[in-house]
C-alpha cells in the first residue's frame, strides 16, 4: 500500500519570496509521482509529474520538484511566487503496475501568497 | 476540446436517500475515475470505469456504485446516504486505463451535503 504525507497544511508567503511545499511518500513498490493544483472553485490540474529519467522536473509556470528516492520525497519549489499561485497543492503517487488510474493523494497544502 | 463536466454542482440530501452524480469525460477519453474529497482532505479513489466495466476499486462499500455508457460518460450512485458521505465528488477522465500518460483530467466536482 502507498501513503502520502504533506508536511504543511498551510504555507503563507509574501509575493516574490521563494517557497517549498514538502511531500513524503511511503510505498513498498516503485511509484510515479505528481503534483496537482486546485485553484479556488476549479477542478484539480496536473502541475508536474515524475515518471522516469531526470529526477528534477519542471512546470511551465516556474515550479519544480525533485524526486529523492532515498528520502522518499518529492518536494515542490518555486524561487519567486506570484499572487496568482494562491491555491491548494496536492502531492500524489501511483504504483508502476497498478493497471488503472488510482492516485493516492496527500491531504493538501494551502499556499497563500500575500502582497 | 471539451473538458470534463459534472452535474449537479451542488446538492443537498438527507440520510438514507439515494443520489446520482453525472460526468461527461473529455473528448477522446475512454476511461473515467471517481474520487471523494472530504473537507480538509485529499481526494480518495472510489473506482474506475473502462469500456463500460469497473476495472479498479478503492476502499468504499458496495452502496457506492457506478456506470459507464457507450459515449464514455459516467454516473456515480450512492445508496443509503450517511452523514459522512458529505464531500466533493470529483470525476476524472484519461485516454487510457493505466497511468501511462501520467495525467488525469478532473472536473470541478459535485458538492454533496447530507443532512
Amino acid at each position: 500500500a502507498q501513503s502520502v504525507t504533506q508536511l504543511d497544511s498551510q504555507v503563507p508567503v509574501f509575493e516574490e519570496a521563494p517557497v517549498e511545499l514538502r511531500c513524503n511518500y511511503s510505498s513498498s513498490v516503485s511509484v510515479y509521482l505528481f503534483w496537482y493544483v486546485q485553484y479556488p472553485n476549479q477542478g484539480l490540474q496536473l502541475l508536474l509529474k515524475y515518471l522516469s529519467g531526470s529526477t528534477l522536473v519542471e512546470s511551465i509556470n516556474g515550479f519544480e520538484a525533485e524526486f529523492n528516492k532515498s528520502q522518499t520525497s518529492f518536494h515542490l519549489r518555486k524561487p519567486s511566487v506570484h499572487i496568482s499561485d494562491t491555491a491548494e497543492y496536492f502531492c500524489a503517487v501511483t504504483p508502476f503496475s497498478g493497471g488503472y488510474n488510482k492516485l493516492i493523494f496527500g491531504a493538501g497544502t494551502r499556499l497563500a501568497v500575500h502582497p | 476540446e471539451t473538458g470534463v463536466t459534472q452535474s449537479p454542482t451542488h446538492l443537498i440530501k438527507t440520510r438514507g436517500q439515494q443520489v446520482t452524480l453525472r460526468c461527461s469525460s473529455q473528448s477522446g477519453h475512454n476511461t473515467v475515475s471517481w474520487y471523494q474529497q472530504a473537507l480538509g482532505q485529499g481526494p480518495q479513489f472510489i473506482f474506475q470505469y473502462y469500456r463500460e466495466e469497473e476495472n479498479g476499486r478503492g476502499n468504499f462499500p458496495p452502496r457506492f456504485s457506478g456506470l459507464q455508457f457507450p459515449n464514455y460518460s459516467s454516473e456515480l450512485n450512492v445508496n443509503a446516504l450517511e452523514l459522512d458521505d458529505s464531500a466533493l465528488y470529483l470525476c476524472a477522465s484519461s485516454p487510457t486505463s493505466g497511468m501511462n500518460t501520467g495525467e488525469l483530467f478532473f472536473g470541478e466536482g459535485s458538492r454533496l451535503t447530507v443532512l
